[in-house]
C-alpha cells in the first residue's frame, strides 16, 4: 500500500522568515501532488497542486517537484503566524484502481512565532 | 465556495453501539469520501463512492459500513462501535475537473466510550 511521508512533523520559525516543509511517497505510479493546509480546529482546504516537474508559485508559497525521487516540498517565504497550521501532503497513484483516492501524508504542524 | 454538511458534530456512543454519520454536498459532484483523522496518522481513507448506489473500500474500512443513497448524501455506519474508532470523522467531495480539488465537511468527532 502507497505511503506518503511528511517532515519535519512539527517545525517552528519566525515571523518574516522561511518554512519548508518535505513529502516522498512510495509509489513510483505516483502522477500528481497536493498540499493542503488545516488550521486548527477546521477543515483541511487545498493549498496548491503540482504533476510536472519543476516549480509553481502562488504569492508566498512555492511548491517544487522531482518526480525521478517523488518528492515534493513546500516553501512559505516571510511566514506569518496565521500560516501556523497543520500541512497535508497528498498523492494520487495513476492506475486504474486508484485512480479515484489520494492517499495523505501524517501531516507537518507549523508554528510562526512573532 | 463548494459545501459539505456533516451531521452530527459531535457524537458520544458506548462500545457495542451503532452510529451513523451524514454527509450531504450541494456541489453536485460526483465523488464523495469518507475520511478518519488521527494524531500522527494525517487522513485515513475509509471508503468512498462516485455516484449513487456505489461504493469503493478505501484503505482502512475494516468495521465500517457506507451507502451513498442519492449524488448529494454519503452515510457512514458503525454497526458495532469499538474504542478504537474515536476518532475525527470528515467527509469530503470533489468533482470531475483535472484540478481534483476536495472539498471537506466540518468534520464530526465520535467518542466511543
Amino acid at each position: 500500500q502507497q505511503k506518503v511521508q511528511q517532515s519535519p512533523e512539527s517545525l517552528i520559525v519566525p515571523e518574516g522568515g522561511m518554512a519548508s516543509l518535505n513529502c516522498t511517497s512510495s509509489d513510483r505510479n505516483v502522477d500528481y501532488f497536493w498540499w493542503y493546509r488545516q488550521h486548527s480546529g477546521k477543515s483541511p482546504k487545498m493549498l496548491m497542486s503540482i504533476f510536472s516537474n519543476g516549480e509553481k508559485e502562488e504569492g508566498r508559497f512555492t511548491v517544487h517537484l522531482n518526480k525521478a525521487s517523488l518528492h515534493t516540498s513546500l516553501h512559505i517565504r516571510d511566514s506569518q503566524p496565521s500560516d501556523s497550521a497543520l500541512y497535508l501532503c497528498a498523492a494520487r497513484a495513476a492506475s486504474s484502481s486508484s485512480f479515484s483516492k489520494l492517499v495523505f501524508g501524517q501531516g507537518t504542524s507549523l508554528s510562526v512565532v512573532p | 465556495e463548494a459545501a459539505v454538511t456533516q451531521s452530527p458534530r459531535n457524537k458520544v456512543t458506548v462500545t457495542g453501539g451503532n452510529v451513523t454519520l451524514s454527509c450531504r454536498q450541494t456541489n453536485s459532484h460526483n465523488y464523495m469520501y469518507w475520511y478518519r483523522q488521527d494524531t500522527g496518522h494525517g487522513l485515513r481513507l475509509i471508503h468512498y463512492s462516485y455516484g449513487a448506489g456505489n461504493l469503493q473500500i478505501g484503505d482502512v474500512p475494516d468495521g465500517y459500513k457506507a451507502t451513498r443513497t442519492t449524488q448529494e448524501d454519503f452515510f457512514l455506519l458503525l454497526e458495532l462501535a469499538s474504542p478504537s474508532q474515536t476518532s475525527l470523522y470528515f467527509c469530503a467531495s470533489r468533482g470531475q475537473g483535472a484540478s481534483y480539488e476536495q472539498y471537506f465537511g466540518p468534520g464530526t468527532r465520535l467518542t466511543v466510550l
